[in-house]
Formats: structure tokens, C-alpha cells, sequence
């Protein structure tokens, strides 16, 4: 089992829909939980950083951690055909050297 | 901004042979990761190196080898290479005391091995 799950996707929703990113988990040590957004033949771009459980949001992003169930949640809200990309979560044991784990990656479509 | 910079873009290598891909990180920046991707999967850890030393390994075959310089540039050596070794090769970089900044990512070298 790998210690991170992703659905590969890929979505496809409408400009303007809300999307729903999700990502489970099963090491309970990860405390840094991140999105990042990968373009085609284009590396990874950090989207959100947040630490431990809760909510942060950044504009038309939401990133929610929920540490109890081992799920975290990427949100974007009036969706842009731009957002069209495979976004990558991502989680770490701690700060230093410790390396950092990635899904899969969702493949979104939206649609103009 | 300067970006972290990978070279070469492309790499075609026959079986066998040997690759060495460069990373040059963001300035200042002291930590580097090397990441392998093959296609439509994720970005696999390959090692990383702080301030010049080793400081976490992955799924490193042994046949690859890293370094870090005393410039910060990065390394990855791959000898001996197998079909299986074709892949995106990522090299990313990160300031160890900013961790909210992440790691930021070159644009990669694409090794096709033939």
C-alpha cells in the first residue's frame, strides 16, 4: 500500500464549477500537508502549505487538513480553463531534511 | 526570479551507457531533492543533500549516484542505464528554515534510453 492515495482522475468539470481535490493517507507522522500544481512538461509548483489540521485558504483556493481521518481536501472555487493541470498532493514527517511524499496527481480538465 | 536550473532539457543515451544530469538550485537556497518521474506517475524521491551532505536517500538504484558542490550545484549520475531508467528527472530546491515556501522544482531533464 502506498502511503499516499490519489484518484488519477482525470475530472472533467465545467468553467465557474467548484472542484474537489482529495487525498488519504496512512502515515500518521506527516504533519506538513502541500498542493502543488504540476502543467504539462513543466515541473511542480507549490499551490499551499499548511501545517497540521485545519483550514487555509488563498484566494480561490481552500487546502483542509483532517488529521483524524487521514484526508485532505483541495478546493477551487468559479474554476478557470487555466487551472487545467494535474495537481499533486504532497506531505512530510517534519521540516529539515525530511523528504517529501507525492500522490499521484489529479489530471483536471475544466471546460470552457 | 531565479529558478532552479536543470540542464540538459533532453538526454537520448543507449543501454549501457552513463548520464550525468546538472542542477543548479535557487541562490541561497540549501537543500536539494532529486525526484524521478516516469510517465503519468508521480514524482519519486530519489535523495537529497543539505549544506553539501547527504541528508535523506530514497528509492535510489544503486547504479545512481549524487552530489552536491561546493557551489550548491547538484549532480545525478546514472551508469549502467536500463530502458526502465527513461524518465522525467526532477531536481528541486528549498530554504530548510522557510519549509511554507516548499520546494521549488527545475523544468527537468527528460532521459529517453534506448
Amino acid at each position: 500500500q502506498k502511503e499516499v492515495e490519489q484518484d488519477p482522475g482525470p475530472l472533467s468539470v465545467p468553467e465557474g464549477a467548484i472542484v474537489s481535490l482529495n487525498c488519504t493517507y496512512s502515515n500518521s507522522a506527516f504533519q506538513y500537508f502541500m498542493w502543488y500544481r504540476q502543467y504539462s512538461r513543466k515541473g511542480p509548483e507549490l499551490l499551499m502549505y499548511t501545517y497540521s489540521s485545519g483550514n487555509k485558504e488563498d484566494g480561490r483556493f481552500t487546502a483542509q487538513v483532517d488529521k483524524s481521518s487521514k484526508y485532505i481536501s483541495l478546493f477551487i472555487r468559479d474554476s478557470q480553463p487555466s487551472d487545467s493541470a494535474t495537481y499533486l498532493c504532497a506531505m512530510k514527517r517534519g521540516t529539515g531534511g525530511f523528504k517529501t511524499i507525492f500522490g499521484a496527481g489529479t489530471r483536471l480538465f475544466v471546460k470552457a | 526570479a531565479a529558478g532552479v536550473i536543470q540542464s540538459p532539457r533532453h538526454l537520448i543515451k543507449e543501454k549501457r551507457e552513463t548520464a550525468t544530469l546538472k542542477c543548479y538550485p535557487i541562490p541561497r537556497h540549501d537543500t536539494v531533492y532529486w525526484y524521478q518521474q516516469g510517465p503519468g506517475q508521480d514524482p519519486q524521491f530519489l535523495i537529497s543533500f543539505y549544506e553539501k551532505m547527504q541528508s535523506d536517500k530514497g528509492s535510489i538504484p544503486d547504479r545512481f549516484s549524487a552530489q552536491q558542490f561546493s557551489d550548491y550545484h547538484s549532480e545525478l549520475n546514472m551508469s549502467s542505464l536500463e530502458l526502465g531508467d527513461s524518465a522525467l528527472y526532477f531536481c528541486a530546491s528549498s530554504l530548510m528554515r522557510k519549509p511554507e515556501f516548499g520546494y521549488t522544482f527545475g523544468s527537468g531533464t527528460r532521459l529517453t534510453v534506448v
